[in-house]
């Protein structure tokens, strides 16, 4: 099936306004991700949804993040009075989590760029 | 903690030769994963290749292969025969339990004819 796509892919906003970015996972894929990357770094984890269990937020930076997932299907991140810091790309990530395998592979979708003025 | 790191910000390989990149990693739990993404310039992240921590044979995957060091916790990409599509962002990365993955800092690749 197709896979992971996220809108919007490019995203400008000015300081202080809210943003709300979205995911829509592989049909099927029981756990999301989303991660940060800023310019020329690695993945920052953010959060982490699996079925309905309580999601991992360990990695949100403050409480201006926040995100939501329905189900098993779309998710959304949403920045609260977006700072210039925040200017990244915002990956979101899919997999068919497995109890106890760590080999389950993320399957990313192309993100979306965030530029805060 | 965990911890990935990649000392190599870039690496420069000609065509059709082979290159190694850099992975060490920090973990005081036994069970786990190591993965490989590559980055192209678009921004996908795609996956390469897969390590468990207890697997006895270092992974392939068509030219990719993993070279497993568990006591040295190094996990070195090894591309052989390089061609130009794999110029890319290369990222190391770990999962313990399950759930998120740690990634480290990546390796920008070039490769020239």
């Amino acid at each position: 099936g197709a896979g992971v796509s996220q809108s919007p892919s490019n995203k400008v906003t000015e300081k202080g306004k809210d943003v709300e970015l979205r995911c829509d996972p592989i049909s099927g894929h029981t756990a999301l991700y989303w991660y940060r990357q800023r310019l020329g770094q690695g993945l920052e984890f953010l959060i982490y949804f699996q079925g309905n269990s309580a999601p991992d937020k360990s990695g949100l930076p403050s409480d201006r993040f926040s995100a939501e997932r329905t189900g098993e299907s779309v998710s959304t991140l949403t920045i609260q009075r977006t700072q210039q810091e925040d200017s990244a790309v915002y990956l979101c990530a899919s997999s068919y989590l497995a109890a106890g395998v760590l080999q389950e592979t993320q399957y990313f979708g192309p993100g979306t760029r965030l530029l805060v003025l | 903690a965990q911890k990935i790191t990649q000392t190599q910000p870039g690496m420069f390989v000609q065509e059709k030769e082979a290159v190694t990149l850099d992975c060490t990693y920090d973990t005081s739990d036994p069970s786990y994963g190591l993965f490989w993404y590559k980055q192209p310039s678009s921004g996908e992240m795609i996956f390469l290749i897969y390590q468990g921590s207890y697997d006895q044979q270092n992974a392939t995957e068509g030219r990719y292969s993993l070279n497993f060091q568990k006591a040295r916790k190094s996990a070195n990409l090894v591309i052989s025969a390089s061609q130009l599509g794999d110029s890319a962002m290369y990222f190391c990365a770990m999962r313990v339990n399950v759930g998120r993955l740690y990634f480290g800092r990546g390796t920008q690749l070039t490769v020239w004819p």
